[in-house]
């Protein structure tokens, strides 16, 4: 059974930089693609980015590059959301994902969520 | 970016009835659509792929169809359980994108 645990919360000001981890378990972490979505609150689901840790390299959402980086490490089973500069507009939920298959952009398995909070 | 809308935005049923949701994209995806249902708090769970493909373990009364541009999702006699938001998402190309979802209320 694959599971995907996150990180807690996180409270953090204007301008600065949160990291949000997602550990998973259950099934070979590097051949599937994991995604980052984002869900401010009352709010649609939105895609930020994704990587598939056996090639490491990741794609970004074009709203969101130069801002966010997404990396994996195959040694602990772990992924990894960093977005930078943060503003109050970013205050969400953030999920990371997992492909239901290789690379694919269909999200099977989904994390519990972590929310990050922007506020001076 | 090819962006998905969805209709209604919002819709009441009762027990029984028989829903359909449908999503359209601003350029053809093929078959590359998957449907996703949410509530309140939290994560988003998986239904359909392959625009009517059901995901394991997702009962029967869940359908989806279409290709191209237009999709539907059907729930043939809903469930109390199934008062929830619900999204579609195109997984053709980057950046993978969500329609606004549909909250499907009770009657």
């Amino acid at each position: 059974q694959v599971q995907l645990v996150q990180s807690e919360a996180e409270v953090k000001k204007p301008g600065s930089s949160v990291r949000v981890s997602c550990k998973a378990s259950g099934d070979s972490f590097s051949r599937y693609s994991i995604s980052w979505v984002r869900q401010a609150p009352g709010q649609g689901l939105e895609w930020m980015g994704g990587i598939i840790p056996i090639f490491g390299s990741a794609n970004y959402a074009q709203r969101f590059q130069g801002r966010v980086t997404i990396t994996a490490d195959e040694s602990t089973s772990t992924a990894y959301m960093e977005l930078s500069s943060l503003r109050s507009e970013d205050t969400a939920v953030y999920y990371c994902a997992r492909a239901r298959d290789g690379s694919s952009g269909y999200f099977a398995y989904w994390g519990q969520g972590t929310l990050v909070t922007v506020s001076s | 970016d090819i962006q998905m809308t969805q209709s209604p935005s919002s819709v009441s049923a009762s027990v029984g009835d028989r829903v359909t949701i449908t999503c359209r994209a601003s350029q053809g995806v093929s078959s590359w659509l998957a449907w996703y249902q949410q509530k309140p708090g939290k994560a988003p769970k998986f239904l359909i792929y392959a625009a009517s493909s059901l995901q394991s373990g997702v009962p029967s009364r869940f359908s989806g169809s279409g290709s191209g541009t237009d999709f539907t999702l059907t729930i043939s006699s809903l469930q109390p359980e199934d008062f929830a938001t619900y999204y579609c998402q195109q997984a053709n190309s980057f950046p993978y994108t969500f329609g606004q979802g549909t909250k499907l209320e009770i009657k």
